[in-house]
This record gives C-alpha cells, structure tokens and sequence, in this order.
C-alpha cells in the first residue's frame, strides 16, 4: 500500500477555498486517492475518491496531478463546521479486497471567521 | 436511511470486567468493520465481516476480543477481563456492496477503563 504525507494542520479563512494537499509517490497504478474527514467527537465521514480524473461531488472535488504522485482536495467555501482531520487513504480498488482503510495522523483544518 | 448506530455511547468499566459493544450497520449493507481509535491517533482496523462471516482480524484483536454478526445484521464487540490500554473510541462502519472503501460509520462508543 503506498505511504501518503499530509501536512500537520493548516487554517483556512471562513468563505475562501480550503486546498488540502496529499503526497502519495508510490502509488500503483491500481490504488485509488480516498478523503475522508473526521469532524470533533464524530466517526470519520467519506468525502470523494478517484483514480486518475479529477472528481467532483456536492462536498467537494479532488485534483490528481497527472503523475498521481500528489492530490487536492479543495472545499470551495470553507465554513466553521469544515474544521476537522483530513485523512488522504491510498487503497487498491477491484473486487476481492478487504475495505480495510488504513489511516495516518491526516491534517487538522481550522477554519477561521 | 437511519445511518450506523452505536451502543452504548460511552462506557466506563473496571480493569478486569468484560464489555460488550453493539452496532447496526446501515440495513442493505453487507459489509461491517471494526476500528479503535486513541487519542490523536487515526482509526485503526480491527476486523470485518461480509454478511455473517468474520473475514480478516488485525493482530490488534488478541484473544480478549471477539466479535460477531450472527445473522448477518447487527454486529457486537466483546472485550473480557479489560486492560487499562483497551481505552479508546470504538468504531464501527458498513459499506455496500463493492464500495468496500465508501464506509459509512456510527458514532463510536467510547471506553475508559479505570
């Protein structure tokens, strides 16, 4: 499974686009890009998945760079209840696997008024 | 669509006794799975099932913990003679289908063992 790097923490102003990157160099060319977020006291919540297109959805989208060495996730109007853990999963689709997701330490995102 | 719940929210033991956790997955869902979570850390995988039968557990689930889903809907975790180091947010997801990695999960139900 490749190893993914994410920074630490980041703050995003309330309003503005938050772009929370995601580094995955060894990724196959079977492993898909998976955000999930986990919001204080919640369980984690899936967010977007994708292999190689960008990908778009009512929460957020998802920019893989052509090398799918590195992705986005971009939330475009970052509001208060945005402030969370992203985690950036790195997981081989295709039938006969496990769903076990592996997660790091993600990136604490604060958004500020 | 209810979503995944948990029981209890939160349980408070002593050192030594056996608890029992419960979840309900989402109703068409076949797939459930197991995390623990400590405090600044990620989830971590626990185990999973496919409708009744229990597929992969971590070697974080020693023989203190078991778990089931007898008819393939609700699913319990079993910790006996708990350990001051099982404290932790218990969580459970289910996903449908081949969406293995869209997991929807519950609340969690967390533990502190005194």
């Amino acid at each position: 499974d490749a190893k993914t790097t994410q920074p630490t923490s980041m703050d995003c102003a309330e309003g503005r686009a938050a772009n929370l990157p995601c580094n995955h160099s060894t990724i196959s060319g079977n492993e898909y890009v998976y955000w999930y977020r986990q919001i204080h006291s919640q369980g984690p919540q899936y967010i977007i998945h994708g292999l190689k297109n960008n990908e778009t959805n009512e929460m957020a989208s998802l920019i893989i760079t052509e090398d799918r060495k590195s992705s986005t996730l971009i939330l475009p109007h970052a509001t208060l209840r945005d402030t969370a853990v992203y985690y950036c999963i790195v997981r081989v689709g295709g039938s006969g696997n496990t769903g076990k997701l592996i997660f790091g330490q993600g990136t604490t995102l604060q958004v500020k008024p | 669509d209810t979503g995944v719940s948990q029981d209890p929210r939160h349980k408070i033991t002593k050192r030594g006794q056996n608890v029992t956790f419960r979840c309900d997955p989402i109703s068409e869902h076949n797939r459930l799975y197991w995390y623990r979570q400590t405090l600044g850390q990620g989830p971590e995988f626990l185990t999973y099932f496919q409708n009744e039968a229990q597929l992969e557990k971590s070697r974080l689930l020693s023989d203190r913990f078991s778990a089931e889903r007898p008819k393939g809907s609700f699913s319990t975790l079993e910790i006996q003679r708990t350990e001051q180091g099982d404290s932790a947010m218990y969580l459970c997801a289910s996903s449908q289908g081949q969406k293995y990695y869209e997991q929807y999960f519950g609340p969690g139900t967390r533990l502190t063992v005194t």
